[in-house]
């Protein structure tokens, strides 16, 4: 079975601050793919990176970076130097191999980015 | 803009009632997902059709159906509404399924209330 854990619900930063949304996934098989999502207030889904789970390279895109350690089953998600447009909620997906095209979403976690 | 359509936007009805929910993909796409988004059960996939076929099935309900039409746009069938069934609703789109990894593109949604 693929499960995908946020353990953080609710972030609230003040503008400028780093932040760091978790990722804890769990899968059998070998090969997957890991997707973070953010979903503003205007209700989207936005895609935002995917990974597959033979690139176990950090991956930077701006102010946004991700890393994803298979050792610890994490694929996490640093905003950096965060701006109040940022505020969203941000979701991590799996998949996999054995669990045919769907997107097994985590719950999300909502990040408030206050001014 | 995804170039995933979703019509309506806003659906509002009552209990016991049916209502077709209607999702255009990106051109060229030939997989459409159905993805329910609720308070309680957060992100959960649907149903996908590939190419007028259905592929893959998740926690759809009895009273819900779907189907893809030769041109690809797809509807969505709930019936005997229950409140319960209050929640976003994500039409995504692939370019096709060949395995996990697709990147999907999501609309942006129709939003159910049952009253």
């Amino acid at each position: 079975a693929q499960k995908v854990t946020q353990a953080q619900t609710e972030i609230s930063v003040v503008e400028k601050e780093d932040v760091t949304l978790d990722c804890v996934y769990e899968t059998r098989d070998t090969t997957y793919y890991l997707f973070w999502y953010k979903q503003p207030p205007s209700g989207e889904l936005v895609f935002l990176i995917r990974r597959n789970s033979f690139d176990e390279q950090n991956e930077i895109s701006g102010r946004y970076s991700w890393n994803f350690q298979k050792s610890t089953s994490s694929f996490n998600f640093t905003i950096t130097a965060s701006q109040v447009v940022d505020s969203a909620v941000y979701f991590c997906a799996l998949n996999s191999q054995g669990g045919s095209e769907k997107l097994v979403f985590g719950k999300g976690t909502k990040l408030t980015v206050n001014p | 803009d995804s170039g995933v359509t979703q019509t309506p936007k806003h659906l509002i009805t009552a209990t016991g009632q049916r209502v077709t929910l209607r999702c255009s993909p990106r051109s060229g796409d030939l997989s459409v997902y159905w993805y329910q988004q609720s308070l309680d059960q957060g992100l959960q996939f649907l149903i996908q059709y590939y190419n007028g076929e259905e592929r893959a099935k998740g926690n759809i309900l009895e009273r819900f159906s779907a189907q893809q039409f030769p041109d690809l746009h797809s509807e969505l069938n709930l019936s005997s509404l229950e409140l319960g069934d209050s929640a976003l609703y994500f039409c995504a789109s692939s370019v096709d399924a060949g395995g996990p990894g697709n990147e999907q593109y999501f609309g942006p949604g129709t939003r159910l209330t049952v009253t």
